[in-house]
């Protein structure tokens, strides 16, 4: 149990470009889901915190506008990188917590987004 | 603010040797989570443990064996009799209860290399 995908795994876009991130909790429901952004080795660093039907809440420093998160049902949220730039790029994981599991998260495989 | 240290940027050893990792950790809650993952090559975050504040009875999983000391604010993780798969990157990490979302602080990770 304790399944979380990412799609895509891996994605080349060009400059300007936007791109969607799906994760997916595939045996449990998630009300709430995280997403985080790792640079080369380096810790996570929290972007956004999805709950299910209402607004994300964004670390500061997170432009909203830029990376748009929905989070439509108990399985699905997903993560928008509009405009894409260079500085982007980076290695993007999500995480889906189980509540019946002692509130741990589950991580995702994550995505590797690199904008030319 | 919550904060998770881990002094150990890298540790080579080789493979049947053991290594521990430190963690230590800062909070003004009473009631918080700890946790330890790892991260291979691959990218993927694994669950290793996870332990709450009011638990301070060690654990061994396999190889694998945590101590916890509120005293020192301190939950060191050690690898008994090192495989070369134990190779990948660990992080430790703090959720306190009363943090919206339980959201999670990582430690810089710990970076482990089993040589054969």
């Amino acid at each position: 149990g304790a399944v979380v995908s990412q799609h895509p795994s891996w994605v080349i876009c060009k400059s300007g470009t936007s791109v969607k991130i799906e994760c997916r909790s595939l045996d449990f429901q998630a009300t709430t889901m995280f997403w985080y952004r790792q640079f080369p080795k380096q810790s996570l660093m929290l972007m956004a915190t999805s709950n299910e039907g209402s607004k994300a809440t964004y670390e500061q420093g997170v432009e909203k506008d830029k990376f748009l998160i929905n989070h439509a049902s108990l399985t699905l949220s997903t993560l928008t990188v509009t405009s894409a730039h260079p500085e982007d790029s980076s290695f993007y994981i999500c995480s889906a917590r189980w509540t019946l599991a002692t509130d741990t998260q589950y991580f995702g495989p994550g995505t590797r987004l690199t904008v030319l | 603010a919550q904060k998770v240290t881990q002094a150990q940027t890298e540790i080579s050893v080789v493979e049947k040797e053991d290594v521990t990792l430190d963690c230590v950790y800062e909070t003004r809650d009473t009631t918080y989570y700890l946790f330890w993952y790892k991260q291979p090559p691959s990218g993927e975050l694994v669950f290793l443990i996870r332990r709450n504040s009011f638990d301070e009875q060690n654990e061994i999983s396999g190889r694998y064996s945590w101590n916890f000391q509120k005293s020192t604010s301190s939950f060191n993780f050690t690898i008994t009799a090192s495989q070369v798969v134990d190779s990948a990157v660990y992080f430790c990490a703090l959720s306190e209860a009363s943090a919206a979302g339980n959201k999670l602080t990582f430690g810089g990770g710990t970076r482990v290399l089993v040589k054969p």
